[in-house]
């Protein structure tokens, strides 16, 4: 197991596109976090999962935001129609319960 | 609402010399925290942590330290290296583990 893994680690797009993140956590990992991280800000909680329920959401989490983890296994974190302020990194996390956070190297969002 | 905060937003020290991290909390009914380091284009890397029943844990080259009358975090960095050139990161836990974070403090070595 290589850790948490995020893909991809840059994406580019024009304003009101939608993108797509994908996370893959530790294999035996049940719990799965999305962050989102501004420039020279810490982390800031979006939303996790415990296996495929979705059990909490930050107000951070617009509508134009949904995250899925249909399988327990990946998840996904899905933006339509991107704004300039959706401009950050997106960091997935996951843990086991009541275990430490093992975080992946993010997807950096820049939108144009 | 409840935030965890930092002191200083930057902190250079030589290396070979001892650092000190500073952070404050607000929500007096947290009961875990965490310190993390993270390097450019990474993501957050655990270094320790803490429960509120413990005033002083210490891990390889570092310690950290809670004051709950206070409420005030740190994280010591014995014999800094070059390889401790990072931003720290004090981090709360709020429930269900999610984790509330502060600023960050941006640490870099002189050699």
């Amino acid at each position: 197991d290589t850790g948490v893994s995020q893909n991809p680690r840059h994406k580019i797009t024009k304003r009101g596109q939608n993108v797509t993140f994908r996370c893959d956590p530790i294999s035996e990992h049940n719990r799965l976090y999305w962050y989102r991280q501004t420039l020279g800000q810490g982390p800031e909680f979006l939303t996790y999962f415990q296996n495929e329920a979705q059990l909490e959401k930050s107000r951070l989490l617009s509508d134009r935001f949904s995250a899925e983890r249909p399988k327990g296994s990946f998840s996904t974190l899905e933006i339509q129609r991107t704004e300039q302020g959706d401009s950050a990194m997106y960091l997935c996390a996951s843990s086991t319960t009541g275990g430490g956070y093992t975080f992946g190297s993010g997807t950096r969002l820049t939108v144009v | 609402g409840e935030s965890v905060g930092l002191h200083l937003p930057t902190l250079s020290v030589q290396e070979g010399d001892n650092s000190i991290i500073n952070c404050a909390y607000s929500n007096s009914a947290s009961d875990y925290f965490i310190w993390y380091k993270q390097e450019s284009g990474k993501g957050p890397q655990f270094i320790i942590d803490i429960r509120s029943n413990m005033d002083k844990r210490q891990g390889q080259r570092v310690t950290v330290l809670l004051n709950k009358t206070v409420k005030h975090l740190s994280l010591q960095i014995a014999a800094t290296q070059p390889g401790d050139s990072a931003v720290y990161f004090c981090a709360e836990n709020q429930g269900a583990q999610k984790l509330v974070f502060g600023q960050g403090t941006r640490l870099t070595i002189n050699p």
